[in-house]
């Protein structure tokens, strides 16, 4: 099972906004709506930010959302701040029943 | 609150085992299942396997499934994942985390267990 693809790295001001996207296939991404999203500060475990492609855990900022069209997943976050900088990685389930992250993404407020 | 706590560091030679633990709290252990994930230093997430809570049936990922073995102990709340003939590439931070059922949502994950495998 190869990981999803993720762009390296990403960059925005405080106040813009990014998204992220992370392609899969039609065996994992477009397959099902059991994609999420992990933030991961230097040092920490990471922290679900999105799941089920566009759900939102209780305590998370509402600048966090999250889409799917076909087998690409975005992660879009509104009005950056200096605490979101970090590494985000998707996740999918897949078709053999299993579970695969992408290669991660460096967000970097500036 | 809800909370999985795993078990310390471990410093260990290639072709050993290693097992690491992953104690869970505040819910019933038994409704939900437990996913592995790694992370090899300055890489990237890789799941490791699964194991479901209430019935210890596991599924692993085809490079690990000859090397890896998730087990349970549920009057300690507690899973385990033990590799096995360890080799310096599974040198990484170990994480377990809740995994429920017919949901992606990874949520909480314990700390994170360092093994090194250096000779």
């Amino acid at each position: 099972q190869s990981a999803l693809t993720q762009t390296a790295s990403v960059s925005g001001s405080p106040g813009q906004s990014i998204t992220i996207s992370c392609t899969g296939t039609s065996s994992d991404v477009g397959a099902y709506n059991y994609v999420s999203w992990y933030q991961q500060h230097p040092g920490k475990a990471p922290k679900v930010m999105i799941y089920d492609v566009n759900n939102r855990p209780s305590g998370v900022s509402n600048r966090f959302s999250g889409s799917k069209s076909g087998n690409t997943a975005s992660l879009t976050i509104s009005g950056l701040l200096p605490e979101d900088e970090g590494d985000y990685y998707c996740s999918s389930f897949t078709s053999h029943n299993t579970w695969v992250f992408g290669g991660g993404t460096k967000l970097t407020v500036l | 609150q809800i909370q999985l706590v795993q078990s310390g560091g471990e410093v260990t030679k290639p072709g050993a085992s290693v097992k690491v633990s992953c104690k869970a709290s505040g819910y019933t252990f038994t409704n939900y299942g437990i996913s592995w994930v790694r992370q090899a230093p300055g890489q990237g997430l890789e799941w490791i396997g699964w194991i479901n809570g209430y019935n210890g049936v596991t599924k692993y990922p085809q490079n690990l499934q000859d090397r890896v073995i998730m087990t349970m102990d549920t009057s300690r709340s507690t899973a385990y994942m033990e590799l096995r003939s360890l080799r310096s590439d599974d040198t990484a931070v170990y994480y377990c985390a809740r995994d429920p059922d017919k949901t992606s949502r990874f949520d909480p994950w314990g700390q994170g267990t360092q093994v090194i495998v250096s000779s």
